[in-house]
């Protein structure tokens, strides 16, 4: 079957750094991508990754290793507004999106 | 508009009634999406269209039925709401397909008692 992990929940301190794991095992692989969802909100696309190594933009980075089938989303400097479930997402070999649980960031002051 | 919309924003429906969920974009995708979210678990594709007049089935399909008459509009019919179909659903689109970047709707919150 395909599955991915993530953990449920983190706790992280404002300005600090966090990192968040994904791991896939999934039929093919077309793509991973991370988005952000504020409680009560829609999600919203934070980065993509179809190639090994880094993608870094502003504050957020995301890597990818295929071979591992593992992803993570690192975020610096964070901000209370960085408060949020963080969903990993795979494309299968039939261009599928599959969606992870999502991890839910709570950042403290 | 702008983007995706939804309608209603939620909704309390009795067991056995008929209801339809209605998405509008107008970013001209070609790509249109249909999830449920649930607490604990990911988004689960529901149905989808990769164009206008094509209409395809997600993981969860059953009790839901869609249809793609033109390229803005995909809306989601429950033909009799049961209890389980309780859930926040989500509609989203895509220019290309669902490994192109999706952007989704604010969600509809259905209750069905």
């Amino acid at each position: 079957g395909q599955n991915i992990d993530q953990p449920t929940e983190m706790t992280a301190t404002e300005g600090a750094i966090v990192q968040i794991n994904c791991t896939y095992q999934t039929s093919g692989f077309n793509g991973l991508f991370w988005y952000q969802q504020h409680a009560g909100e829609a999600p919203t696309f934070l980065s993509y990754n179809v190639l090994d190594g880094l993608e870094e933009k502003g504050r957020f980075s995301s890597f990818l290793s295929r071979s591992k089938g593992y992803s993570y989303l690192l975020l610096k400097e964070l901000q209370m507004k960085d408060s949020a479930s963080y969903l990993c997402a795979v494309g299968d070999s039939n261009y599928q999106l599959i969606w992870g649980a999502g991890t839910k960031l709570i950042i403290k002051p | 508009i702008a983007g995706i919309t939804q309608a209603p924003t939620s909704q309390i429906l009795a067991a056995g009634r008929r209801m339809t969920l209605r998405c509008t974009q107008d970013m001209r995708h070609n790509a249109m999406y249909w999830y449920r979210q649930d607490l604990g678990l990911g988004l689960r594709l529901i149905h989808y269209s990769n164009t206008a007049g094509t209409t395809g089935k997600g993981e969860v399909p059953d009790g839901y039925s869609v249809s793609r008459a033109n390229t803005d509009d995909f809306p989601l019919t429950l033909a009799s709401a049961v209890p389980s179909q309780t859930s926040v659903y989500f509609c989203a689109s895509s220019y290309g397909g669902a490994t192109d970047t999706q952007y989704f709707g604010p969600g509809t919150r259905l209750t069905v008692l």
